[in-house]
């Protein structure tokens, strides 16, 4: 699996959207770029993941690059309840080996 | 999505003794299963790699005789934590690799099971 660079944490005010930026240099052609949170004292939860297009359902919005070296993930009106550690992980579809998780991004989401 | 159920969520246990976790695919049937260790304020760590009707393939540094996986059915892997010491207190948590279906190869995880050993 590709390595990721995630900032460590992130701020955004209740209400605006909160957007994570993922670097994935190293990414192959075969490769997804999934996205995952955590909330505390939970396991990960699955949020979204695309290959190359720009992917969209009901918890968020994943936009990447066009070299797909990068993505960001949208929460587009966060609240409380998305304070959360968020993962991205880049790895083949359909055939999910064992997923790396990297230090991801703590995002606060502040009234 | 599809949904993992780990059993128990919470359990603090006495030092020497053992501990079973359970993880439970609840709607789809799961041939691999993954079993990860959280310390606080750290990420995930991939102990082992949970195999129906096979040996459990473990990480480098994880003991086997320490953390016995069994996974028995399609539906159910077990991590057992023998003879537990205060060390071993952590947040364990389990993913169900999907085997048909529309999320077919995807990963899910459970709630996680946060052991204290005292």
């Amino acid at each position: 699996d590709a390595k990721t660079t995630q900032p460590p944490s992130m701020d955004c005010a209740e209400g605006r959207a909160a957007n994570l930026p993922c670097n994935h240099s190293t990414i192959s052609g075969n490769e997804y770029v999934y996205w995952y949170r955590q909330i505390h004292s939970q396991g990960p939860q699955y949020i979204i993941h695309g290959l190359k297009n720009n992917e969209t359902n009901e918890m968020a919005s994943l936009i990447i690059t066009e070299d797909r070296k990068s993505s960001t993930l949208i929460l587009p009106h966060a609240t409380l309840r998305d304070t959360a550690v968020y993962y991205c992980i880049v790895r083949v579809a359909g055939n999910a080996g064992k997923s790396t998780f990297g230090d991801g991004t703590t995002l606060t989401v502040k009234p | 999505g599809a949904v993992v159920s780990q059993h128990p969520s919470w359990v603090i246990c006495k030092s020497g003794t053992s501990v079973k976790i359970e993880c439970r695919s609840l709607d789809f049937q799961a041939t691999t299963m993954f079993w990860y260790r959280q310390f606080p304020k750290q990420s995930l760590m991939l102990m082992a790699t949970s195999n129906e009707g096979s040996k459990a393939t473990y990480e480098q540094g994880v003991e086997k005789d320490k953390f016995l996986i069994n996974h028995a059915s399609l539906t159910l892997s077990t991590l057992t934590v023998t003879s537990a010491h205060p060390e071993d207190s952590s947040f364990y948590i389990c993913s169900a690799r999907v085997d048909r279906g529309p999320w077919s190869g995807e990963l899910f995880f459970g709630e996680g099971s946060r052991l204290t050993v005292l």
